[in-house]
């Protein structure tokens, strides 16, 4: 089964301090992931995927095959950070995006 | 970068009628085009898949007479929701790719309300 999986509906830090958002996924194929965020009131953007390797806003995601994980962090989080965060695997059914459930941060002054 | 314009962001409408969304690519070829519903705080779930030029490819579950998907061009494509009724009401998300190597790129949205 294909299944992208965000344990975390809410994680609230305060600014400074570190956040990793959790996103597991079940795929028989070699997966393609993602990380969007979803600003208030914004479109969905692409954050990063793991086929890039590059850090975006400070932000880094490693994939772990072993793991079935491709978990979200970055060492500072910013207010600036809150935000919808969606972890999504790219299927070879046409293409098709999986998303997890979605994690809300927020993180407090 | 890639663009992607939903219209409406927002529409009201009575039970019983029709609501057409358009998506357009305004500044590269769609060849693929993604219709998603999402529920506040929740996922995008999936309703469907289009290819310029052929038929929408519906998920289980989803009334493929009750949204009617049209990807008649490389540039555009619409969702109508045809007899809407109130558990309609939601957020409509639409989202292109050009292809297999490129990402996906996000329309802003529209908020159906069916009163």
């Amino acid at each position: 089964a294909q299944r992208v999986t965000q344990p975390e509906k809410l994680l609230s830090v305060f600014k400074g301090a570190p956040v990793e958002l959790k996103c597991n996924y079940s795929y028989s194929g070699s997966p393609e992931l993602f990380w969007y965020v979803q600003y208030s009131r914004q479109r969905l953007q692409l954050l990063l995927r793991h086929i890039s390797r590059e850090s975006i806003k400070g932000f880094t995601a490693d994939l772990n095959k072993g793991e079935t994980s491709f978990h979200l962090k970055k060492p500072f989080a910013q207010e600036e950070d809150s935000a919808m965060y969606y972890c999504a695997l790219r299927t070879n059914q046409g293409g098709k995006l999986i998303f997890g459930q979605g994690t809300e941060l927020s993180v407090k002054p | 970068g890639a663009v992607v314009s939903q219209h409406p962001s927002w529409v009201i409408c009575k039970s019983g009628t029709s609501v057409k969304i358009e998506c357009r690519s305004l500044d590269f070829q769609a060849t693929t085009m993604f219709w998603y519903r999402q529920f506040p705080k929740q996922s995008l779930m999936l309703m469907a898949t289009s290819n310029e030029g052929s038929k929408a490819t519906y998920e289980q579950g989803v009334e493929k007479d009750k949204f009617l998907i049209n990807h008649a061009s490389l540039t555009l494509s619409t969702l109508t929701v045809t007899s809407a009724h109130p558990e309609d009401s939601s957020f409509y998300i639409c989202s292109a790719s050009a292809g297999a190597a490129y990402g996906y790129t996000f329309g802003s949205g529209t908020r159906l309300t069916v009163v």
